[in-house]
């Protein structure tokens, strides 16, 4: 089976760091993706990993562990627009993605 | 960047009725393009999937002949929700790959929400 976990909601503080984790059992592994969605709208691309390790893109990075089947999306310099739902995907080898369910953070001042 | 539209952007329709949503990608030739539903407050449940000039594939539990997909061209799809009903209310969304993307991730579009009374 495919199966993706997200915590479903975070709370953090202007200003702050704030790590979203994401674990994953999917048929077939060919990248993972980080998406933000603010409600109503679509997602928007962040970050994708494919190999083990950390990537960084301003004040987002992201990371990968293929053995353990874990990534976390890290955020800095929180901003109050950084308030949304953050999606871990998972891509198989039939190009299809698994999106996991999401996790609602939510920057206070 | 890849752009993709999609129209219309909300809908209200009575039950029983059918509506079609577009999906389109402006700039690149979409190879592949998904549909997707969200309920509020839920993650993105894929659909189906469809390439240009073929069959789309359904996933599990979604009614193929209820949701009516057309890929007739590189830069066009489209969903009908046939004889809707208020369950069918929900957020819909395409996105679309091209073979020339950068990680060839998928580019969405702005979502139809459906609202059906």
């Amino acid at each position: 089976g495919q199966n993706i976990d997200q915590p479903t909601e975070m709370t953090a503080t202007e200003g702050a760091i704030v790590q979203i984790n994401c674990t994953y059992q999917t048929s077939g592994f060919n990248g993972l993706f980080w998406y933000q969605q603010h409600a109503g709208e679509a997602p928007t691309f962040l970050s994708y990993n494919v190999l083990d390790g950390l990537e960084e893109k301003g004040r987002f990075s992201s990371f990968l562990s293929r053995s353990k089947g874990y990534s976390y999306l890290l955020l800095k310099e929180l901003q109050m627009k950084d308030s949304a739902s953050y999606l871990c995907a998972v891509r198989n080898y039939g190009q299809n993605f698994v999106f996991g369910p999401g996790t609602r953070l939510s920057v206070l001042p | 960047g890849a752009v993709v539209s999609q129209h219309p952007s909300r809908v209200i329709c009575k039950s029983g009725t059918s509506v079609k949503i577009e999906c389109r990608s402006l700039d690149f030739q979409a190879t592949t393009m998904f549909w997707y539903r969200q309920f509020p407050k839920q993650s993105l449940m894929l659909m189906a999937t469809s390439n240009e000039g073929s069959k789309a594939t359904y996933e599990q539990g979604v009614e193929k002949d209820k949701f009516l997909i057309n890929h007739a061209s590189l830069t066009l799809s489209t969903l009908t929700v046939t004889s809707a009903h208020p369950e069918d209310s929900s957020f819909y969304i395409c996105s679309a790959t091209s073979s020339g993307g950068t990680y060839n991730e998928q580019f969405f579009g702005p979502g139809t929400r459906l609202t059906v009374l």
